[in-house]
């Protein structure tokens, strides 16, 4: 149990254009999600917590109005690029915590979406 | 969360065990170590946690030094699938909104 899956698993778009990535938590209830974004050859860095039915937390630096996150269920979290440009080209990955997790909430990761802009 | 520093890169042969180091000098008394690795290409996954003792799992062992600024993470018979990068990561058990800060890793490498 505990899978985590994300769509699509890799998009090319022009630049301009916005791009949504989905998810979702197939077999658990997620209370909480977290995007992160990767670049080559680096470590993943932590964009934006989101939970169910409320307003994602962003980290510094990230642009909240760029990188638009919902969390409408407890199974789905969406992460829309607007006007993507080159530089935002990246290993877009979710991860998700069980609502029932108690303290330790193992996060459960996505296979991640591949983002190249053009 | 405290920080952790991890050697860059680590080599190993199949089959034998494989030592890989964390250091978190700063650590506090409620802070977590947890271990992920992530595959080529792919999303992390969880390897193991813990807090003061020593633990053991169907991945990997973790071993706590007793002042709790450093550990390590032992897979005990590499295999190709195991390459690579870990992360050693603290989480303040305080941290209830669960988030993660992740450091650069050990990107290990395995030899047939």
């Amino acid at each position: 149990g505990a899978v985590v899956s994300q769509h699509p698993s890799r998009v090319i778009c022009k630049s301009g254009t916005s791009v949504k990535i989905e998810c979702r938590s197939l077999d658990f209830q997620a209370t909480t999600m977290f995007w992160y974004r990767q670049f080559p050859k680096q470590s993943l860095m932590l964009m934006a917590t989101s939970n169910e039915g409320s307003k994602a937390t962003y980290e510094q630096g990230v642009e909240k109005d760029k990188f638009l996150i919902n969390h409408a269920s407890l199974t789905l979290s969406t992460l829309t690029v607007t006007s993507a440009h080159p530089e935002d080209s990246s290993f877009y990955i979710c991860s998700a915590t069980k609502t029932s997790g108690g303290y330790y909430n193992e996060q459960f990761f996505g296979p991640g979406t591949r983002l190249t802009v053009l | 969360d405290a920080k952790t520093t991890q050697p860059n890169s680590m080599e190993s042969n199949e089959e034998e065990p494989v030592h890989l180091p964390c250091n978190h000098s700063t650590i506090s008394g409620t802070d977590y170590i947890h271990w992920y690795r992530q595959l080529p290409s792919q999303g992390p996954e969880y390897v193991i946690h813990g807090l003061t003792s020593n633990v053991n799992n169907r991945m990997a062992s973790l071993a706590i030094a007793e002042d709790r600024k450093s550990s390590t993470l032992i897979l005990h018979r590499a295999t190709l699938r195991d390459a690579a990068v870990y992360y050693c990561i603290l989480r303040d058990v305080r941290n209830q909104g669960g988030k993660l800060i992740f450091g650069q890793g050990t990107e290990l490498s395995v030899k047939p």
